[in-house]
């Protein structure tokens, strides 16, 4: 069992459509990354987050401690936006340096 | 804006044989780290490394698996006899603190493939 659970696997919207990911975790966490993996395969770090909400332009990443969970918005999404999305968790019950992924969010927006 | 590189972005390697993966972290960070993600599996955390020694290993990261920073600039990952199973993306992160504080900078991905 994965302790990191991600919704939904993929996800397709219409350009300029609101999206959110969302990810929850079984154990306590210290901090909770999401990550965007480019269709060549490059992965690039979007947030870091251990408690309320960031926001970076067009994205916001939200995260509720008491309830293990964690979600990724998109505004005005477009058709640049599709990638992959993962959330990626540093578990308390594990090590020090580790982090736990989710399988990924597949978003693909349709023009 | 500083980049973490790796090099080659794709090995090909008979099964059996060493490969070592190359990473140039950014420069004034202190951690680094080697993940793996096989095809259409999630990542995987293979090693986390500080201070010039191994802070962290997952199970994955076996006898088979080494890690190096052989200078001031290159970490590698090191595979000895490598197998079929050993084929995935490989991943080179670095971070400036631990993760508790800072988010991790990755590379582009080394692809292995194994024949």
């Amino acid at each position: 069992k994965n302790e990191v659970e991600q919704s939904p696997q993929n996800l397709t919207a219409q350009e300029g459509e609101f999206i959110t990911i969302n990810c929850s975790y079984s154990v306590g966490i210290s901090a909770l990354h999401w990550l965007q993996q480019h269709p060549g395969g490059g992965i690039v770090s979007l947030f870091m987050l251990s408690s309320g909400k960031k926001k970076h332009g067009r994205l916001i990443a939200t995260i509720n401690i008491q309830e293990k969970h964690s979600s990724l918005h998109i505004t005005a999404s477009h058709p640049r936006d599709s990638a992959v999305y993962i959330c990626a968790a540093f578990l308390s019950n594990f090590g020090n340096e580790k982090l736990t992924f989710g399988t990924g969010t597949r978003l693909t927006i349709i023009p | 804006e500083p980049e973490v590189t790796q090099t080659p972005s794709h090995q090909v390697t008979q099964m059996g044989q060493e490969v070592i993966l190359r990473c140039v972290p950014i420069s004034n960070h202190l951690y680094f780290y080697w993940y793996r993600q096989i095809l259409g599996q999630k990542v995987e955390f293979l090693v986390s490394f500080y201070n010039n020694e191994i802070s962290e290993k997952s199970e994955i990261f076996d006898d088979q698996f080494s890690v190096e920073r052989p200078d001031g600039s290159n970490f590698t990952l090191k595979i000895r006899s490598t197998k079929l199973e050993d084929s995935a993306m490989y991943f080179c992160a670095s971070s400036r603190q631990g993760l508790r504080n800072q988010p991790q900078h990755f590379g582009d991905g080394t692809r292995l493939s194994i024949l």
